[in-house]
Parts: structure tokens; C-alpha cells; sequence
């Protein structure tokens, strides 16, 4: 499995953009790279995934570079309802269950 | 609603008691999990279910004993808890492609313990 290491917290003010990075230096051919979100007291949600490059939907952003060995995520102009836990992780392809590592909590301020 | 519906939402028990926690996805996936997530600390994966089968026990207490009668259904038998068992115990499923990747990897929204 490959270990991710993420800041464990981030501090930013509504409309900002944030920008999360998590590395994966021993990231393996077949496996990607996925984003989730969760909020106190709720199950995770997916936000986004990616292989390589950079990858785009109406929530965020993902950046991947050439190596793959690092990822960014990319939170648009941040209200308070983004204030949460963000996951990085890295999936195996031939292994059905996710594993989470501590995340980043981040805290958006008014 | 995110397909996943876990119930109840909370749960007190008695160290004494024995409860179920009840999972069903509407997904139409074929694997269900279970895990729990303590306070301040990283989810961890307790129990894997594929078609029906358990596939993975990650050294989960035998105080935790799942159940899956079907593709749709994960139950979670509990039985003299301990009050470190209080936790939030999320259930998941996704649908298992070729060569065991998972997609559509959905988790309901939990079920709050807390064990006296």
C-alpha cells in the first residue's frame, strides 16, 4: 500500500483558494489517486480522482504531476461549508477496500 | 441521501447489552464494508464483504460479529462492549470491477456509539 503524507491542518478566509498537497512517493503503476471529504459526525464523500495531469469537475481540482508522486487539490473561492476533513488517498486497483491516513482538516474562517 | 442508509444514527448501550447496527445501499453494489472511526484517529477498516462472502477480518474483537444475507444488507452484531468501542461506525459499498477494483465507493453517514 502506498503511505500518503498530507498536512494535518489548514487554516483559510471565505473566497480564497486552497490548495491541499499530498505525497505518495512509492506509488505504484496501476493505482490512482482519490480525493474524499467528510464532516463531523458524517461517512466521507468522494470529491474527486485523477491518474495523471490534472483533472476537473464543478467542486475542485486535482494536479498530478509526471512522477505521480505528489497530488494537489484545489478548492476554489472556499465558503465556511468547506470547512472539513480532506483525504488523500491512493488506491490499489486489485484491492477493493480504501484505506485513510489522518487527512487535513481544514478550517475556513469568515 | 447518498444511497448508503445507516440506522440507527445513535446508539447508547450498556456494556451488558447486545444491539445490531443495520447498513443498506441502493446502489445496486456487490461489496458492503464496515469501519470505524474513533475520536481523532484515521477511519479503520473493520470488516470486507464480497457477493455475500466476508473477505477480509481486519483483527476486528469477536465482540463485533457482521452479518451479510445479501448484496444489499450489512448488519453489525454487538455484544459486551467496552466503553473504548465508543466510536462512529460507518458502512460502506462500491462495486467490485475486474481484477478487485472497487468503484462508486459510496459510505453512508453512521452510526454514533456510545457504550456506559
Amino acid at each position: 500500500l502506498a503511505k500518503t503524507t498530507q498536512p494535518i491542518s489548514m487554516d483559510s478566509y471565505e473566497g480564497q483558494e486552497v490548495n491541499i498537497t499530498c505525497s505518495h512517493n512509492n506509488i505504484a503503476t496501476n493505482d490512482y489517486i482519490t480525493w474524499y471529504q467528510q464532516f463531523p459526525s458524517q461517512g466521507p464523500r468522494f470529491i474527486i480522482q485523477g491518474y495523471k495531469t490534472k483533472v476537473t469537475n464543478e467542486v475542485a481540482s486535482l494536479f498530478i504531476p509526471a512522477d505521480r508522486k505528489s497530488s494537489t487539490l484545489s478548492l476554489p473561492r472556499v465558503s465556511l461549508s468547506d470547512t472539513a476533513v480532506y483525504y488523500c488517498l491512493v488506491v490499489d486497483t486489485g484491492r477493493r477496500a480504501l484505506t485513510f491516513g489522518s487527512g487535513t482538516r481544514l478550517q475556513v474562517q469568515p | 441521501e447518498t444511497g448508503v442508509t445507516q440506522t440507527p444514527r445513535h446508539l447508547v448501550m450498556g456494556m451488558t447489552n447486545k444491539k445490531s447496527l443495520k447498513c443498506e445501499q441502493h446502489l445496486g453494489h456487490n461489496a458492503m464494508y464496515w469501519y470505524k472511526q474513533s475520536a481523532k484517529k484515521p477511519l479503520e477498516l473493520m470488516f470486507v464483504y464480497n457477493f455475500k462472502e466476508q473477505t477480509e477480518n481486519n483483527s476486528v474483537p469477536s465482540r463485533f460479529s457482521p452479518e451479510c444475507p445479501n448484496s444489499s444488507h450489512l448488519f453489525l452484531h454487538l455484544h459486551t462492549l467496552q466503553p473504548e468501542d465508543s466510536a462512529l461506525y460507518l458502512c460502506a459499498s462500491s462495486q467490485e470491477g475486474p481484477g478487485g477494483a472497487s468503484y462508486g465507493y459510496t459510505f453512508g453517514s453512521g452510526t454514533r456509539l456510545t457504550v456506559v
